[in-house]
């Protein structure tokens, strides 16, 4: 078993759905919880970051982060095309210079 | 703004040929990070410099080094390139301390192996 998994997709969506994409993990360890947003051939771009279990907001974003499941989700409301990349999961037990274990990435295109 | 910054964004080398990529930081992080990506798949972290202190992943491959001379420049240094290493190498720092662990990546230098 893979510590994180996420589907790859691609999943594909019209402009203005809201779009849901998620993760699972193994290690009970994970405090620390990212989701990065990378653009074809650009760097992964930090979109959210959670500690622990709860929800975060910022705008048309919502990460929420379910450690007793070990689940993970992050929620696009009013999904634009501009929207259109690669959603990475990433997490850490620690805030220090621990390495980020990183899901697969899930493909998304929202279709105008 | 601050931010992280790779040069070159392309770099076409011959096999066996080595190449140099580079990386800066405006954010004064104390931790740098090296990956490496290939197509549809996750970062794999190379290596990570804590300050001056250099940390290898088990599975780096010995022809992988890296330098890092101050707070700001990383460099990654591939000693004889193969076509296995033709991959999307990104750079990435972290504050250490404040209990926070997110990353910050730069753009990333396209590597092409010919």
């Amino acid at each position: 078993q893979k510590e994180v998994e996420q589907d790859p997709g691609p999943l594909s969506v019209p402009e203005g759905a809201i779009v849901s994409l998620n993760c699972t993990y193994s290690n009970s360890a994970f405090q620390y919880f990212m989701w990065y947003r990378q653009y074809s051939r650009k760097g992964p771009e930090l979109l959210m970051y959670t500690y622990s279990s709860g929800n975060k907001e910022d705008g048309r974003f919502t990460a929420q982060v379910d450690k007793s499941s070990k689940y993970i989700s992050l929620f696009i409301r009013d999904s634009q095309p501009s929207d259109s990349a690669t959603y990475l999961c990433a997490m850490t037990r620690s805030g220090g210079s621990e390495k980020l274990v990183f899901g697969k990435g899930t493909k998304l295109t929202v279709n105008p | 703004d601050a931010m992280v910054i790779q040069n070159p964004r392309y770099q076409v080398t011959q096999f066996g040929k080595p190449v140099t990529l580079s990386c800066s930081q405006t954010l004064n992080h104390n931790v740098m990070y090296w990956y490496q990506q290939k197509s549809s798949q996750a970062p794999k972290l190379l290596f990570h410099y804590y300050d001056k202190d250099f940390n290898n992943e088990a599975d780096t491959p010995d022809n992988f080094q890296s330098r890092r001379p101050n707070t700001s420049f990383c460099f990654l240094d591939i000693r004889s390139p193969g076509l296995g290493d033709a991959a999307m190498y990104l750079c990435a720092t972290s504050r250490v301390g404040g209990g926070r662990g997110e990353q910050y990546f730069g753009p990333g230098t396209r590597l092409t192996v010919t």
